[in-house]
């Protein structure tokens, strides 16, 4: 079965600093696929970023990147130069690429970005 | 482009009534999902769809029903609703399975059953 586990209810960063999310998963799929998605207080889902599998470099996106460690089992979000705006709950999610395009949901990390 | 709409943003329901949450994409998107949140909690599936006609049962499907008869319409129906039931529920649409094609998600419908 796969799964996904967030180890982290609440972070707090001060602005202006990196931090890091915990994300690690488990599945026996040779292919996947890791997503983060960032719910701010107002409820909707924003996609962050995207790694597979076979992929052999770390994804950036501005802002984001994903510490991938395929043996770890772990895929680790990182915020660069936090901002007040970053203040949300963020949620790592896994889709197996033969199971019709399901994501399993981690249960998400709270960050508080401290002025 | 409004990408995933649904109706509506709130309800509030008794035990026992019925009623059916709307989800559009105007994406032309084949994948379709509903998904519920409770409080505190990750998302978990619910429904899905691989286009018109075809859908499959997630993780959690027990109350609720689903029906795709077109490409842009995938609407969730709850029968003799429950307090247990009392989520958020998010309609979300993808192009392809693979690679980056990640999935658009909705406004999202608070539904709350007394």
């Amino acid at each position: 079965a796969q799964k996904i586990t967030q180890t982290q209810p609440g972070m707090f960063v001060q602005e202006k600093e990196a931090v890091t999310l915990d994300c690690t998963y488990d599945t026996s799929d040779p292919s996947y696929g890791l997503f983060w998605y960032k719910q701010p207080s107002s409820g909707e889902m924003i996609f962050l970023i995207y790694q597979g599998s076979y992929d052999q470099q770390n994804a950036t996106e501005g802002r984001y990147s994903l510490n991938f460690q395929k043996a770890r089992k772990s895929a680790n979000l990182v915020i660069s130069a936090s901002q007040l705006g970053d203040s949300a709950m963020y949620f790592c999610a896994m889709r197996a690429d033969n199971q019709g395009g399901k994501l399993i949901f981690g249960q998400g990390t709270e960050l508080s970005v401290k002025p | 482009n409004a990408g995933v709409t649904q109706t509506p943003k709130f309800r509030i329901l008794k035990i026992g009534q019925s009623m059916t949450l709307q989800c559009t994409q105007d994406m032309n998107h084949n994948y379709m999902y509903w998904y519920r949140q409770d409080p505190g909690m990750g998302l978990k599936l619910i429904y899905y769809s691989v286009g018109a006609g075809i859908t499959d049962k997630g993780e959690v499907p027990n109350g609720y029903n689903v029906s795709r008869s077109t490409t842009e319409d995938f609407p969730l129906r709850l029968e003799l609703a429950a307090p247990s039931q009392t989520s958020v529920y998010f309609c979300a649409s993808s192009r392809g399975l693979a690679g980056v094609d990640t999935q658009y998600f909705g406004p999202g419908t608070r539904l709350t059953v007394l």
